[in-house]
């Protein structure tokens, strides 16, 4: 079955330790991207990567980082989480378009 | 700076009637639109995507039109169901796909029976 797969799905953590959320995609789609979701605010684009070791900033990646090394999977890392970062981040892939999103994970910045 | 906009508020309708979802854009000159439905807790789903070349497109009681003068998009749901309501997002995208995508913050429908 084509999917997206978040993990964790939910992570309730402290300010300031180090968390990386996995995504990963059996579509051998090129293009992922990462967003948050926040009430009033909608999806907002963190970073995307068009390929392997090409990625590039969205609209609101102070605080992120992303790195491909593979084709499948594309890790969001928070090096020092702080509450503002408390959201619902989605993960997405796809071949030129649409997008196919993952269920999404919950973070909460203590 | 780009914007896009969407009926902020919630949209309720009865059950049957015809259901009419706005995306207006500015500054900004998409080569296609999509919509996406979004159920709570969960990713958005896609529905339809519309060209800049193409006036309107259908997928059963679904309909898109894209009116590049105007700079928007309508959505229409036809026969509406309770299983219709959701939040539906527009995301108006340049060619190739490859490019830094933007949302709009999206309109929850309701539909009662």
């Amino acid at each position: 079955e084509a999917q997206v797969t978040q993990n964790p799905r939910y992570l309730i953590t402290v300010t300031g330790k180090k968390l990386t959320v996995t995504c990963s995609q059996n579509m051998n789609h090129e293009y992922m991207s990462w967003y948050r979701q926040d009430p009033g605010l909608g999806l907002r684009q963190i970073y995307y990567s068009m390929n392997v070791e090409v990625t590039d900033k969205g609209d609101v990646p102070e605080g992120y980082k992303v790195s491909r090394k593979e084709k499948r999977n594309f890790p969001l890392i928070l090096e020092s989480p702080s509450p503002n970062q408390t959201s619902l981040y989605f993960c997405a892939s796809s071949y030129n378009q649409p997008q196919h999103f993952g269920d999404g994970t919950r973070l909460s910045i203590l | 700076s780009q914007k896009i906009e969407q009926n902020s508020e919630a949209l309720n309708i009865q059950e049957g009637k015809t259901a009419t979802l706005t995306c207006n854009y500015t500054n900004y000159s998409p080569a296609y639109l999509q919509w996406y439905r979004q159920d709570p807790g969960r990713g958005p789903v896609f529905l339809l995507l519309i060209r800049e070349n193409e006036k309107e497109k259908r997928k059963e009681r679904l309909k898109v039109t894209f009116d590049t003068t105007l700079k928007q998009s309508l959505f229409h749901i036809t026969a509406s169901q309770p299983a219709d309501s959701a939040t539906y997002l527009c995301a108006p995208s340049k060619l190739g796909g490859y490019q830094k995508v933007t949302f709009g913050t999206g309109t929850k429908l309701q539909v009662i029976p």
